[in-house]
């Protein structure tokens, strides 16, 4: 399986902030990289595909780069409405994965 | 729009078996990349597996053989069949699907999530 791994594991951010999620694959993934934010009890919700493809609706404050072996999604701007889990996921191979998640937390 | 209601979650014992149900609208099911997902209470997501719009399904190795995805496409619908259950599996079981769109992950669209609570 592919290892998708999450840094930081948590962080707390002021509105205005840029902030930067790191995801490291085990193996290369090419392409298939993509990011989704949660909220509690509620179902995830894709923000970014294909690594830097930001989904319709989706605020342009949200980006993402990398290649290969390693993503980041990055927020510029943080605003009060996104606080919430943000998780990683590779599609390249069997089984699909994601990493453990990143909390955000606005000051 | 695209839309998924998950379906057939509850209390059940260990070992016996549930089966979870996805109504699709807003795109034909026959054409779409649909998966399973499902998140531990205060866990994380895990891929359960996926059908792609040929019929071809693939599973997460560890589920294959207890978990069965299949589709009814004349109600354009989605099923889980789980098997053997136990205490593990108690989560959120979400339905995703593409959609219909040829470059999107099977994981764009989400359901509401159904709650499945395996406990004696």
């Amino acid at each position: 399986d592919i290892q998708m791994t999450q840094s930081p594991s948590s962080l707390s951010a002021s509105v205005g902030d840029r902030v930067s999620i790191t995801c490291r694959a085990s193996q290369s993934i090419g392409f298939y990289s993509h990011w989704y934010q949660q909220k509690p009890g509620k179902a995830p919700k894709i923000l970014i595909y294909r690594v830097s493809i930001l989904q319709s609706g989706v605020p342009s404050r949200f980006s993402g780069s990398g290649s290969g072996t390693d993503f980041t999604l990055t927020i510029s701007g943080l605003q009060p409405e996104d606080f919430g889990t943000y998780y990683c996921q590779q599609t390249h191979s069997i089984p699909v994965t994601f990493g453990q998640g990143t909390r955000l937390e606005i000051k | 729009d695209v839309q998924l209601v998950e379906s057939g979650g509850g209390l059940v014992e260990p070992g016996e078996s549930l089966r979870l149900s996805c109504a699709a609208s807003g795109f034909t099911v026959a054409d779409a990349w649909m998966a399973w997902v499902r998140q531990p209470p205060g866990k994380g997501l895990e891929w359960i597996g996926r059908v792609n719009d040929g019929g071809t399904r693939e599973y997460n190795p560890p589920l294959k053989g207890r978990f069965t995805i299949s589709r009814d496409t004349s109600k354009n619908t989605l099923f889980l069949q789980m098997n053997s259950l136990n205490n593990g599996d108690t989560a959120v079981y979400y339905c995703t699907t593409t959609g219909g769109d040829p470059v999107a992950p099977q994981t764009t669209y989400w359901g509401q999530g159904t709650l499945v609570t395996v406990s004696s």
